[in-house]
């Protein structure tokens, strides 16, 4: 009964490969999120989707590229990975409902580029 | 400026006692604030959220908000070894026709240590 999971857990692969993470939610929420945490921990967003829309797109490579296939799932694919890219990637979801909007992580994938 | 930011730590407090954590917040659209609790190798965990000033308790925890100082904090009474975590402040700011799907923030986060 996972409320927000990933796929995989942990992903290591050498520069300039192609890689995709999953992400799926089973708590009814229409918004999703990608979250990039760095190596001080720091917590960033990346992009939303809103029942399957793009909202927000942060400055994030044009190598990263998010697809909400429905409002379940939103994957993370990324091109010609490089060392920068290594961090945890954590999904999130909500609803959209004022003013809260509390938002639920998932476990995370830690994504090691060598 | 950071957008949120949050007291240095690592704060380090005994068993029991009351631990304070705090973060200010620079966007004034700010409506919504969180505070998460992660422990290593984990994911954040949500444990307060709080949008209108004043005080809210949720058990050993309060959160304050104060819009005028733009000032968020987190009170964790009778601390234990378990609340030892990384505790990161967020701030919502909503957008697109007043719905709350917005930019969620966080401020590079404090580690609180509870030693018996």
């Amino acid at each position: 009964d996972t409320a927000v999971s990933q796929t995989p857990k942990y992903l290591v692969t050498q520069m300039g490969n192609d890689k995709s993470i999953k992400c799926e939610q089973n708590l009814g929420h229409d918004t999703m999120y990608w979250y990039k945490q760095d190596s001080k921990k720091f917590l960033k967003i990346m992009f939303s989707y809103n029942n399957k829309e793009l909202i927000i797109n942060e400055t994030v490579p044009n190598r990263f590229s998010p697809k909400s296939p429905d409002k379940a799932h939103l994957n993370l694919h990324i091109n010609s990975l490089e060392l920068g890219d290594s961090a945890v990637y954590f999904c999130a979801s909500s609803h959209v409902t004022p003013p809260s909007a509390e938002q639920f992580f998932g476990p995370g994938t830690r994504l090691t580029v060598l | 400026q950071k957008e949120v930011e949050q007291n240095s730590g690592p704060l380090s407090v005994p068993e029991g006692a009351i631990a304070s954590l705090n973060c200010t917040y620079s966007d004034r659209v700010s409506q919504s604030f969180f505070w998460y609790r992660q422990y290593s190798g984990k994911s954040p965990e949500l444990i307060m959220s709080i949008y209108s000033n004043g005080d809210k308790e949720d058990g050993r925890f309060t959160a304050q908000l104060n819009k005028a100082s733009q000032y968020v904090s987190l009170l964790i009474r009778d601390s234990q070894p378990s609340d030892s975590a990384t505790y990161l402040c967020a701030a919502l700011r909503s957008f697109a026709g007043g719905t709350s799907y917005g930019k969620l923030t966080f401020g590079q986060g404090t580690i609180l240590t509870v030693h018996p």
